[in-house]
């Protein structure tokens, strides 16, 4: 059964660093989405991405994240200078259409030092 | 915006009972309500979902109902096993206008399925 995979599993890294994470969706689907959820807390929307662009995006998606589907396959979100607050584990979703069911990634681990 | 919650959080029963979650939305617009199991290290993974449109959906040991005037919906599993045991997450969302169907998750239940 085809499914979205995640890398890394786990990233640790300092302070004001960039970060990329890497998911790579289900290969006929066209609507891709980030989501992260902080330890403890909710699962919280980022972004969704459809046509090479950013279609929605959340408050929290600043103009320290940025999102790229650089070879047809990869799809990539990037901290630019991460922050203590950053540290979550990071979810990559794809469907077929808009309306139709969002299937998840493992999940990257993100720790900020 | 559109906010979920999710009632419980956490959630104890024996094998072969019942379990019931409930999530309650805010936004009218929403029309699709997906739910979710995540279990440890993993994603989370959709294991039933109901549309606007209809008011029960079931599939095996797990339904889920929607009441759109109340705006509340629950999952409902019986004959539990302990391999039901995970965190189970309710959603909503809709496509209309500009919004490109991302989820709002409500806060996840912890189900334990005691032997």
């Amino acid at each position: 059964e085809p499914e979205v995979t995640q890398t890394p599993s786990h990233q640790v890294t300092q302070m004001g660093q960039e970060v990329i994470l890497r998911c790579v969706p289900i290969s006929n689907h066209l609507y891709f989405y980030w989501y992260r959820q902080i330890l403890g807390q909710k699962v919280e929307f980022l972004v969704s991405f459809y046509n090479n662009e950013i279609s929605e995006k959340s408050e929290i998606f600043d103009d320290q994240f940025s999102v790229e589907r650089p070879d047809g396959s990869n799809f990539t979100l990037k901290i630019r200078s991460t922050k203590l607050e950053d540290s979550a584990m990071y979810f990559c979703a794809s469907s077929e259409g808009r309306e139709r069911t969002q299937y998840f990634g493992p999940g990257t681990r993100l720790l900020v030092l | 915006g559109e906010n979920v919650e999710q009632h419980p959080s956490t959630l104890s029963v024996q094998e072969g009972d019942s379990a019931v979650i409930k999530c309650t939305y805010s936004d009218s617009a929403s029309n699709y309500f997906p739910w979710y199991k995540q279990e440890l290290g993993k994603g989370p993974q959709l294991i039933i979902d109901i549309r606007s449109n209809v008011g029960e959906k079931k599939d095996q040991r797990i339904a889920v109902t929607l009441n759109k005037t109340a705006k509340h919906f629950s999952l409902h599993i019986t004959e539990t096993q302990p391999e039901d045991s995970a965190v189970y997450f309710c959603a909503a969302s809709h496509s209309r206008g500009t919004s490109y169907g991302k989820l709002t998750f409500g806060q996840g239940t912890i189900l334990t399925v005691h032997p």
